[in-house]
């Protein structure tokens, strides 16, 4: 089984830097994927990591470490828009590889 | 191009009522998921095609559930006797192939029992 951890809720200030934590243990590993995920809509794939370090696309960067069972989304220069839910999802290393999903981080921006 | 679709987007039934809740993927996805979302949870997981069979429905509530998918493209979630604890936003999701991409979301389905 999985069981995988993230924040309820953070706020921050518009222009800050943000960091919202994922842990997780699996029976297997391969991969972990973060999407972002609006009120009342659908969730959107931001970012995917396989292996240990950091990915970083525009003003959001992911950072995976293995060995640890730990991941975090990384949001930079923070607009109102990104006052979402972040969800963290990890992807079994067997089995149907289908990711299993956090209960996901609600992010509040603020003025 | 078009993304996932889902219909209907909200739909509203009495408690012991049969529902069904329509997905129609992106064009040539062969892997298609259902999910059922509630207030403040993650999308928990309930069944999985490739191609036209169910290669994984471990996450099917009960026998209440089921899900077709017979050409391998729209698939149908059906929901017999619905209950209250089965309101929830009903997600579709397809993806190039299992597992290994990301994942395409439709809008969801927001079911109602009253």
């Amino acid at each position: 089984g999985q069981n995988i951890d993230q924040p309820t809720e953070m706020t921050a200030t518009e222009g800050a830097i943000v960091q919202i934590n994922c842990t997780y243990q699996t029976s297997g590993f391969n991969g972990l994927f973060w999407y972002q995920q609006h009120a009342g809509e659908a969730p959107t794939f931001l970012s995917y990591n396989v292996l240990d370090g950091l990915e970083e696309k525009g003003r959001f960067s992911s950072f995976l470490s293995r060995s640890k069972g730990y991941s975090y989304l990384l949001l930079k220069e923070l607009q109102m828009k990104d006052s979402a839910s972040y969800l963290c999802a990890v992807r079994p290393s067997g089995g149907s590889y289908i990711p299993t999903f956090g209960r996901g981080t609600s992010l509040i921006v603020h003025p | 191009g078009a993304g996932v679709s889902q219909t209907p987007s909200n739909k509203v039934t009495e408690k012991g009522k049969y529902v069904e809740l329509r997905c129609d993927p992106i064009s040539g996805h062969t892997a298609l998921y259902w999910y059922r979302q509630s207030l403040g949870q993650g999308p928990e997981f309930l069944i999985y095609f490739q191609g036209t069979g169910a290669a994984d429905d471990s996450g099917l509530p009960n026998d209440r559930f089921f899900a077709v998918r017979p050409e391998g493209s729209v698939s149908t979630l059906k929901i017999q006797r619905t209950e209250r604890g089965d309101s929830a936003v009903y997600l579709c999701a397809s993806s190039a192939r299992t597992g290994f991409n990301e994942q395409f979301f439709g809008p969801g389905t927001r079911l109602t029992v009253l």
